[in-house]
């Protein structure tokens, strides 16, 4: 069955750093997604992708985020200066359909020390 | 403004009980999406319903969407451990123009089932 794959899985940066979380998404979608979930808590939405430009974005996806298609196949988020609150499990998905169930990665958990 | 609540936050049972998570939300519903995440796991689709009414069922779980697409239930018949993890309804809010809006999760049932 087709994944949606992140790497890394895990991690770990200071405080101030910038990271980039990767994510290839299932080949034949068309809508891609960010989404994080804080130990415990809901799964919260980021952004939304389609068309090579962000169709959506929540109040979280602040100017210290940003998402790219650089190629046909990666899909990635970066966060210019990591805070410690910016410690979470980071979550790809995509879908084929912009209404549609979504397919989600196996998520990086990234800790901000 | 739009929201989603669901309800219970935690439920445990017995194995070979019953399981019942309810989504509710303030405004009409175009459709809600049903996930399950294991622990330690990544949200994982299950279903969606588009219908008023709508009642799909899949092995031991039955998904309903209510008459007014004001709320929505997952129920789980004689629970095994396999079934251990949390459940989310999600839907979309906010929709506007060309975007399909945010697939908001609700809060999540975590169910545990003691064998």
């Amino acid at each position: 069955e087709p994944e949606v794959t992140q790497t890394p899985s895990h991690q770990v940066t200071q405080m101030g750093q910038e990271v980039i979380l990767r994510c290839v998404p299932i080949s034949n979608h068309l809508y891609f997604y960010w989404y994080r979930q804080i130990l415990g808590q809901k799964v919260e939405f980021l952004v939304s992708f389609y068309n090579n430009e962000i169709s959506e974005k929540s109040e979280i996806f602040d100017d210290q985020f940003s998402v790219e298609r650089p190629d046909g196949s990666n899909f990635t988020l970066k966060i210019r200066s990591t805070k410690l609150e910016d410690s979470a499990m980071y979550f790809c998905a995509s879908s084929i359909r912009g209404r549609g169930g979504y397919t989600f990665g196996s998520g990086t958990r990234l800790t901000v020390v | 403004g739009q929201q989603v609540m669901q309800i219970p936050q935690y439920q445990h049972v017995q194995e070979g009980e019953d399981f019942t998570t309810y989504c509710n939300s303030s405004t009409t519903l175009s459709n809600i999406q049903w996930y399950k995440q294991r622990p330690g796991g990544h949200p994982v689709f299950l279903i969606q319903l588009v219908k008023s009414g709508e009642v799909k069922k899949q092995k031991r779980l039955t998904f309903q969407f209510g008459e007014a697409k004001k709320n929505s239930s997952l129920h789980i018949t004689a629970t095994q451990t396999t079934d251990v993890g949390t459940y989310f309804c999600a839907v979309f809010l906010n929709a506007g123009g060309t975007s399909y809006g945010k697939l908001t999760f609700g809060q999540g049932t975590i169910l545990t089932v003691h064998p």
